[in-house]
């Protein structure tokens, strides 16, 4: 059974770069995309973009110019970067696993708070 | 960008009791890629229902989801205490990328 375990600094303040890893144990790794989801009270579930085991990305319209996620594969680590963050920015942030053929969201992590503030 | 409204807001519900719960998107939604999510206070949320209508493993079978097109739903027959919690539709498109409801809460009556 795959698990998904994330951490990373959970404190910014404004204008820094927000950074998370998750680590996925178990289940295979290459052949999936792998998903970075955030979730604030105003805003609700907004998912940040994804990226596969070769390294192949898609992000969210309304964030691209500001994420950049990244894979490791011998690691089966893969890697939220976020800079220039805003209060807005503040959220809970979830990794999780896109499944085949469907693109559900079928396995997640725990959930990392991360709060930017002066 | 594909919005996906629900209703209602929040539920009002007994033990035992049906619930049913309504997704609707902007536009045309291919029913491969609409899933249902449970998601109870800090916990990340849980896939319940994936393709529409399948339900993921170790899912209940009180648990049911139908529809197509624009409009979806999830049916819980009958309600047990655990599953009072947000409910969140959820769909993939090649132009939006994934976008998700507002949530459904679930609360004791």
């Amino acid at each position: 059974q795959v698990q998904l375990q994330q951490w990373g600094a959970g404190l910014l303040k404004p204008s820094e770069t927000l950074s998370l890893t998750c680590t996925v144990y178990g289940g295979s790794f290459s052949g999936y995309y792998w998903s970075w989801i955030r979730q604030s009270p105003g805003k609700g579930l907004e998912w940040i973009g994804e990226i596969n085991h070769s390294g192949s990305t898609n992000y969210s319209p309304s964030l691209a110019s500001r994420v950049t996620i990244s894979v490791d594969t011998s690691m089966k680590k893969f890697f939220l970067i976020m800079s220039s963050v805003t209060a807005a920015d503040t959220a809970v942030y979830f990794c999780a696993r896109v499944a085949l053929r469907n693109n559900a969201l079928d396995s997640w992590g725990q959930g990392t708070l991360v709060t930017v503030s002066s | 960008e594909i919005v996906l409204t629900q209703f209602p807001g929040t539920l009002s519900l007994s033990p035992g009791e049906r619930a049913t719960l309504s997704c609707r998107a902007s536009q045309s939604v291919s029913s491969t890629y609409l899933a249902w999510y449970q998601q109870k206070p800090g916990q990340a949320p849980r896939l319940l229902i994936y393709g529409a209508s399948s339900r993921a493993t170790g899912i209940p079978d009180r648990f049911s989801g139908g529809g197509a097109g624009t409009y979806f739903t999830l049916t819980i027959r009958r309600l047990e205490p655990e599953d009072f919690a947000v409910y969140y539709c959820q769909q993939y498109s090649a132009s939006s990328g994934f976008t998700f409801g507002p949530g459904t809460k679930v609360d004791f009556k």
